[in-house]
């Protein structure tokens, strides 16, 4: 069965300084993306990166990049220069395909930017 | 261009009533789907339309329906509201099915059940 598991449910980060939220896998799908969204407490969530399954690169959008490691199932979100307006929710998802299309998410992991 | 609309953003209803929201998703995009995010559970896939037709549906009892129309303005519709569906129900919308296609979701709506 499709899952990921983020094993961080909270992270403090200095502002300025970059931080690394883990996120893992489970898939038997040759073909999935993996997507990361920012929840901040007003509830919207935002996107912030996608990487596909076959992509040879790393993806970058600004200051988030991803880490993706596909021999160990594993697609870390990495932002660097924290600012206090990263204080939110993030959540790792997978896009699977079973009759349709859907996401499933982890369980989210808080980040709290100190200054 | 305008985002994911969902309508009403907060809502208090009584347990056995049913409730209805709305979903407007972006211009030109043609897919619709669903989430319930509750603390407990986290966020869970309700279901998925493509071009009015239910492509895909999560693990909720038959009270959770929804439907999509040619506009692709979706709604779902909770009947006989239990305490346990007091959660964010969130909508995303996909310009289609391709693997690569991004999900936008709306801001939500609230639903409390009392």
């Amino acid at each position: 069965a499709q899952k990921i598991t983020q094993t961080q449910p909270g992270m403090f980060v200095q502002e300025k300084e970059a931080v690394t939220l883990d996120c893992t896998y489970d898939t038997s799908d040759p073909s999935y993306g993996l997507f990361w969204y920012k929840q901040p407490s007003s509830g919207e969530m935002i996107f912030l990166i996608y990487q596909g399954s076959y992509d040879q690169q790393n993806a970058t959008e600004g200051r988030y990049s991803l880490n993706f490691q596909k021999a160990r199932k594993s697609a870390n979100l990495v932002i660097s220069a924290s600012q206090l307006g990263d204080s939110a929710m993030y959540f790792c998802a997978m896009r699977v395909y079973e009759y349709g299309n859907k996401l499933v998410f982890g369980a989210g992991t808080i980040l709290r930017v100190k200054s | 261009k305008a985002g994911v609309t969902q309508t009403p953003r907060y809502l208090i209803k009584t347990r056995g009533q049913q409730v209805t929201l709305s979903c407007s998703p972006i211009s030109g995009h043609r897919s619709v789907s669903w989430y319930q995010q509750t603390p407990g559970q986290g966020l869970q896939f309700l279901f998925e339309y493509f071009s009015e037709t239910q492509r895909n549906k999560g693990n909720f009892p038959g009270r959770f329906s929804g439907r999509q129309f040619s506009n692709s303005r979706s709604e779902m519709n909770v009947s006989t509201l239990e305490l346990g569906d007091s959660a964010l129900y969130l909508c995303a919308s996909s310009l289609g099915q391709r693997q690569n296609y991004g999900y936008t979701f709306g801001s939500g709506t609230r639903l409390t059940v009392v």
